[in-house]
């Protein structure tokens, strides 16, 4: 099993482009997440949906938005990329939320906005 | 309102021997947490958990302590080995809701 993927690896964003990252994972998983980690910080998330065509915000929302047309995809958008979401981002996914789920994350999209 | 804490940006600790690392938490309803450990360039890997009904858990080298009156949790590792030297993420949520990690602490393990 590949897990969960994203893809770029890397990107460098002039002020004001957009992008889409995407995330894949192929565990049949319901619920999926999107991270973001600056220097030094936790992971705060971003956005998260519990199944195919549910979204809801997470702690730092502004400036993303996902959909989640079918259960292995959840892509972020960024529509007028700003340097305060230089960040590395991660997607994650897990089974459920109860005792026991544990989140499995993808490698990151690290991501520069000059 | 940082919910999840890490006092210690990074700890240094000598092959062999034992490792802990700490992390505090405010929010009374947190009943499940977990210890994740991320490599450079890549996503944080789950390594071990503890539900607030139990104190300790034990995984290998790795035991996670809880203490719940204190709130505060701990991660020892015995004995340390060099591919342990990582980023250690604590996290932890209230039944059913979403994981609020902390900011995490660089463990370097020296030969």
């Amino acid at each position: 099993n590949a897990g969960v993927t994203q893809t770029p690896k890397f990107r460098i964003l002039k002020i004001g482009q957009s992008m889409t990252l995407q995330c894949a994972q192929d565990m049949n998983h319901n619920y999926m997440y999107w991270y973001r980690q600056d220097p030094g910080m936790g992971l705060k998330l971003i956005y998260y949906s519990v199944g195919a065509g549910i979204t809801d915000k997470g702690e730092v929302p502004n400036g993303y938005n996902v959909s989640r047309s079918t259960t292995e995809d959840f892509p972020l958008r960024l529509e007028l990329a700003a340097p305060s979401q230089t960040s590395v981002y991660f997607c994650a996914s897990s089974p459920g939320q109860g005792i026991g789920d544990t989140q499995y994350f993808g490698p990151g999209t690290r991501l520069t906005v000059l | 309102d940082q919910q999840v804490k890490q006092n210690s940006p990074s700890l240094s600790v000598q092959e062999g021997r034992i490792s802990i690392l700490n992390c505090d938490y405010t929010n009374s309803m947190f009943d499940y947490f977990l210890w994740y450990k991320k490599y450079p360039a890549e996503g944080p890997t789950f390594l071990i958990s503890i539900s607030s009904i139990k104190d300790k858990n034990e995984d290998g080298r790795f035991t996670v302590f809880l203490n719940k009156s204190a709130k505060h949790l701990s991660l020892h590792i015995v004995p340390s080995q060099p591919g342990d030297s990582a980023v250690y993420f604590c996290a932890a949520r209230p039944l059913a809701q979403k994981l609020v990690f902390g900011q995490g602490t660089r463990l370097t393990i020296n030969p």
